[in-house]
């Protein structure tokens, strides 16, 4: 099926330190999501994205739909403990009724 | 409480055995995902149903099946033609087509099922 290429697949950061990670495609994309995973849960949906060149935040969170509509990202200010988790980006391909997922950043952070 | 409810949150099953995992929802949502998780990988789509009584396979169908009678109900049995059936399994519902933020999808806590 079809790739999103989420990356980066890990990091390691400093509480209080801003996070970046993003998600590129091939192909085109109407709608873009990003999810938080906390270990043996379902992911929760933290924001959605319906336009290219969208911005939208919620709390320390902000994600951006591209220009290109090919790739979205995601950006946490300000690290805090509970930030830790897997982000996986998500996205519906023009013309198409299915997500796409992408493999997920693994979150750690040092106190 | 508005959600999506799975249950048992754990299940072991014996090599052979068909096994059925539930998923229920109260959102008055007319769609409903079944996706399997292995560790380290995301999500994979098993089986997808827009409307009642009817269902699509997704990327990974085969040795699962569905059934979809109720709206508020989605079971996915994974048979004994499953080759590799130890895996985390979610079901996610979203409002369906022709609604606004049709496309958000909102998953349920998971059931961990384990082959011996």
């Amino acid at each position: 099926g079809q790739q999103l290429n989420q990356s980066p697949q890990s990091m390691f950061i400093q509480e209080g330190e801003d996070v970046s990670m993003n998600c590129t495609s091939s192909s085109i994309f109407n709608t873009w999501l990003w999810y938080k995973q906390d270990p043996g849960e379902g992911p929760v949906l933290l924001i959605a994205l319906y336009k290219a060149g969208e911005l939208t935040s919620n709390g320390r969170l902000t994600a951006q739909f591209g220009i290109t509509r090919k790739d979205s990202f995601l950006n946490i200010s300000a690290s805090i403990p509970s930030d830790v988790g897997i982000y996986f980006c998500a996205g519906r391909i023009q013309g198409a009724q299915k997500l796409v997922f992408g493999q997920g950043t693994r979150l750690t952070i040092n106190p | 409480d508005g959600g999506i409810t799975q249950s048992p949150k754990y299940l072991f099953r014996k090599e052979g055995q068909n096994v059925t995992l539930s998923c229920e929802q109260n959102l008055n949502h007319d769609a409903m995902y079944w996706y399997r998780q292995d560790p380290g990988q995301g999500l994979r789509l098993i089986y997808y149903s827009q409307i009642v009584n009817d269902f699509q396979k997704g990327d990974i169908a085969e040795g699962y099946s569905v059934s979809r009678e109720k709206k508020e109900s989605f079971p996915l049995t994974v048979t004994s033609a499953q080759k590799n059936p130890t895996a985390f399994y979610l079901c996610a519902s979203s409002m369906g087509q022709g609604a606004s933020g049709n496309y958000e999808q909102f998953f349920g806590p998971g059931t961990r099922l384990t082959v011996l």
